[in-house]
């Protein structure tokens, strides 16, 4: 009954390196989103995809952000060329069904630093 | 656009008390709404939810308070456990199924 897992959990990169943020859903759940929170924000929709499809990718940067959830393996969020405020948490959340009609459950996030 | 709003950043309570937190929300199409809970280093945890076909749901210690007409809800937590300590996240969904969230309260329960 692992819940959603994600890793790492903790990323430091320079500015102008990528991060790659892994995510792997809850056992039987097909749907799945990421979320950023910056310091003393809430948080805010990035992209829910299902596999091989992204389904709403309205809260995702236009340049330098990318997402995917494979047919095999996790959900990867990807940031090129990452800049200082790029540093935020990080989160994934995973539902059985559409989000408007179950809760998510999210994972532990991952913790982005930027140097 | 914040379509979801906490106006409390932190509340305080007594142990034992009622700890009341609120939302607003601004989009009359959102039909869906859940309480998450967080600890620091922590993911959310999802604690309660209500559907706009209601305007009370209780589960143990929480109960959700929806009002339409006036786009609020809140949580009630009674009684309060120093345990409960943590930020609370709002959210809520509509049509477009897009869930938006509040930017938390941070509730201390003292001993």
């Amino acid at each position: 009954n692992a819940g959603v897992m994600q890793n790492p959990r903790h990323l430091v990169r320079r500015r102008g390196q990528e991060a790659r943020l892994r995510c792997s859903p809850m056992k039987g759940h097909s749907h799945v989103y990421w979320y950023r929170q910056l310091p003393e924000e809430g948080l805010k929709f990035m992209v829910y995809l299902q596999k091989e499809n992204i389904i709403d990718e309205s809260g995702m940067p236009k340049e330098r952000f990318s997402a995917e959830f494979p047919k095999e393996g996790p959900s990867i969020l990807r940031i090129q060329q990452v800049v200082r405020g790029d540093s935020a948490a990080y989160f994934c959340a995973s539902s059985l069904w559409d989000r408007g009609v179950s809760p998510l459950h999210f994972g532990n996030g991952t913790r982005l630093t930027v140097t | 656009d914040q379509q979801v709003k906490q106006n409390s950043p932190s509340l305080s309570v007594q142990e034992g008390r009622i700890s009341i937190l609120n939302c607003d929300y601004t989009n009359s199409m959102f039909d869906y709404f859940l309480w998450y809970k967080k600890y620091p280093a922590e993911g959310p945890t999802f604690l309660i939810s209500i559907s706009s076909i209601k305007d009370k749901n209780e589960d143990g210690r929480f109960t959700v308070f929806l009002n339409k007409s006036a786009k609020h809800l809140s949580l009630h937590i009674v009684p309060s456990q120093p345990g409960d300590s943590a930020v609370y996240f709002c959210a809520a969904s509509g049509e477009d199924n897009d869930m938006r969230f509040g930017a938390g309260t941070r509730l201390t329960v003292k001993p």
